[in-house]
């Protein structure tokens, strides 16, 4: 069974660029994750999909983020525009039930914003 | 204060020996406890969770609870170089936020040959 993975692994745009990252979770998880982890700081939660649809967005930092999940398979987070702030690992999670039991967590995507 | 407060380390145990790893948590409506390894430029990576008070064993690793102290550990014995990772200490919410796990920065274990 693949596991979730993330594209790109690593991105490096200038402040004002957009990026967009995208995560596929495994086959047939209807939950989706989103966090992040900025240098020295733990990671924290961004936003929670159940299928296409937005269960929990509390942790977006600011509305230059946007979450999507068309369909409900693959998400996509678009950062526009970038700062350097948003420097940091970017990770999705997936999960078969809306639990903290099953979060299978991709690989990353390392964003760097110069 | 942090939710979720663990020592940054570097912890350095010897082969064989037990390395312990400490979390202490502020929300007393946390409702499961996890332990993520994360092996450096990889995911991190769940090994144990628990959510009663009192120990839990899956092989070589042993989470305990304590909630009314608001503390959470994780023993690993017969530590192994293969150990040697970041540990993230996590818990998640009460029901409307069951799965929005809250993580501690972690505890980078070294384990010496």
């Amino acid at each position: 069974e693949a596991g979730v993975t993330q594209f790109p692994s690593h991105s490096v745009i200038e402040k004002g660029q957009t990026v967009t990252l995208r995560c596929d979770p495994i086959s047939g998880h209807d939950n989706l994750y989103w966090y992040r982890r900025v240098m020295g700081k733990e990671i924290k939660f961004l936003l929670h999909f159940v299928k296409e649809s937005k269960q929990d967005e509390s942790g977006m930092p600011n509305n230059r983020f946007l979450a999507e999940r068309t369909g409900g398979t693959y998400s996509t987070l678009k950062v526009q525009p970038a700062e350097l702030e948003d420097s940091g690992v970017y990770f999705c999670a997936s999960s078969p039930r809306d639990n903290g039991y099953e979060q299978y967590f991709g690989p990353g995507t390392r964003l760097t914003v110069t | 204060q942090k939710e979720v407060e663990q020592n940054s380390g570097p912890l350095s145990v010897p082969e064989g020996a037990i390395a312990s790893l400490n979390c202490t948590y502020s929300d007393r409506g946390s409702q499961s406890f996890f332990w993520y390894r994360q092996y450096s430029g990889k995911s991190p990576e769940l090994i144990m969770f628990i959510y009663s008070n009192g120990d839990k064993e899956d092989g070589r690793f042993t989470a305990q609870l304590n909630k009314a102290s608001q503390y959470v550990s994780l023993l690993i014995r017969d530590s192994q170089p293969s150990d040697s990772a970041t540990y993230l200490c996590a818990v998640n919410g009460e029901y409307s936020s069951a799965s929005k796990i809250i993580f501690g920065s972690g505890t980078r274990l070294s384990i010496r040959p």
